[in-house]
């Protein structure tokens, strides 16, 4: 059972154009959500969270929005520069200090010059 | 500067082989945890441990083995029992909110 879902495996975005990645859950008692970012052959690294008592939070060129009602969230990156290029993986993590985070099957996101 | 050690980066094993992955953090963390990634997939939680000297299986137990002997140090064995186990392997460890992740260890079956 898959309870977070990442259902583009990629997305293609101009240098300096929004990017905008989409994940959805089932669980309603996820408590708290996490974006991270992977390079090849490295792991992944934290970008940005909210918790569920937010329905955004802001980090420089990162933005997350959570939509609770219809269980899903979205990355948007603004401007997207080249460095971006990566998989980015949703993750959702229950409200008790220290659970388990469990994963969606990440976005590659591809930013050309 | 804390964080949290994967070695070796790459590793070779023969088919029937047992290979061990080595884990170590000095973040403090009480929780630690093992993935694996295959090409064109997401992580898959292999095993996790919450506090020293227990863990639990997660998604994919089997044909792996785990110790907590101490809090900075979980290693992972791929037993000959694992049947495909040439994939990109990832620890991570945390204590409250989000995990903090080595570097990985690419494990190939030859």
């Amino acid at each position: 059972d898959q309870q977070v879902k990442q259902n583009s495996p990629s997305l293609s975005v101009q240098e300096g154009r929004i990017s905008i990645l989409n994940c959805d859950y089932t669980n309603s008692m996820f408590d708290y959500f996490l974006w991270y970012k992977k390079y090849p052959a490295e792991g992944p690294t934290f970008l940005i969270s909210i918790s569920s008592i937010k329905d955004k939070n802001e980090d420089g060129r990162f933005t997350v929005f959570l939509n609770k009602s219809a269980k899903h969230l979205s990355l948007h990156i603004v401007p997207s520069q080249p460095g971006d290029s990566a998989v980015y993986f949703c993750a959702a993590q229950f409200g008790t200090s220290g659970s388990r985070l469990t994963f969606g099957e990440g976005t590659q996101l591809t930013v050309n010059p | 500067d804390g964080g949290i050690t994967q070695s070796p980066k790459y590793l070779f094993r023969k088919e029937g082989q047992n290979v061990t992955l080595s884990c170590e953090q000095n973040l403090n963390h009480d929780a630690m945890y093992w993935y694996r990634q295959d090409p064109g997939q997401g992580l898959r939680l292999i095993y996790y441990s919450q506090i020293v000297n227990d863990f639990q299986k997660g998604d994919i137990a089997e044909g792996y083995s785990v110790s907590r002997e101490k809090k900075e140090s979980f290693p992972l064995t791929v037993t000959s029992a694992q049947k495909n186990p040439t994939a990109f392997y990832l620890c991570a460890s945390g204590q409250n909110y989000g995990y903090t992740f080595g570097s990985g260890t690419r494990l190939t079956v030859v």
